[in-house]
């Protein structure tokens, strides 16, 4: 089956750095995703990694082995309106554009 | 103005009753998709449509069915609401072109079966 395992919930300081693990098992996987959701708004894309190593995207960075099946979303600087749902989705090559997703993780940040 | 609108934002409604939730696009993707997201359980895939001509099952389709009318339009009925189908329902676009191929999200139809 597909499955993205990761954390329920998360919580951390104002200026502080969080990861955010993500382990996957999926067939046909192409890529992992990132999405941002905050209050059951619409989700939005934060970063994607098809090969090996890390994307660094300003605060946000995220990793991908895919050896070990696993990536990672960083949040540097962390600021109060980074709380939110961070959701890992695996992209699936021989599905097209196909996308599952994570259970999400819930970012707390406090003061 | 949104360039992924999902009409209506909110619905109540009665077991048995047939709904519709239409999505509408404006960013000339050709990719579109229908979520359901329930607490704890991330998004799930219900449909999705790579063109107009291409319907596909996701992982939860039964008890939905879907309509392509043009490539910037896709909707998701419900031919006979049951209350585990109270969710929130999100569309969303892809461009087959692009490198990620990023998933542009409406802003969700809250949809509550009573």
């Amino acid at each position: 089956g597909q499955s993205l395992e990761q954390p329920s919930e998360v919580t951390a300081v104002e200026g502080a750095i969080v990861q955010i693990n993500c382990t996957y098992q999926t067939s046909g996987f192409y890529g992992l995703s990132w999405y941002q959701q905050h209050d059951g708004g619409a989700p939005t894309f934060l970063s994607y990694n098809a090969l090996d190593g890390l994307e660094e995207t300003g605060r946000f960075s995220s990793f991908l082995s895919r050896s070990d099946s696993y990536g990672y979303l960083l949040l540097q600087e962390l600021q109060m309106k980074d709380s939110a749902s961070y959701f890992c989705a695996s992209l699936l090559y021989n599905q097209g554009g196909k996308l599952i997703f994570g259970q999400g993780t819930e970012l707390s940040v406090k003061p | 103005d949104a360039d992924v609108t999902q009409t209506p934002r909110n619905r109540i409604t009665k077991t048995g009753k047939r709904i519709m939730l239409e999505c509408s696009q404006t960013k000339g993707h050709d990719r579109m998709y229908w979520y359901r997201q329930d607490p704890g359980l991330g998004l799930r895939l219900i449909y999705y449509s790579f063109d107009v001509k291409d319907i596909n099952k996701g992982e939860i389709s039964d008890g939905y069915s879907v309509s392509r009318q043009a490539q910037a339009k896709f909707s998701l009925s419900l031919e006979s609401a049951i209350p585990n189908q109270t969710a929130l329902y999100f569309c969303a676009t892809s461009d087959s072109g692009g490198r990620t191929d990023t998933q542009y999200f409406g802003p969700g139809t809250r949809l509550t079966v009573l």
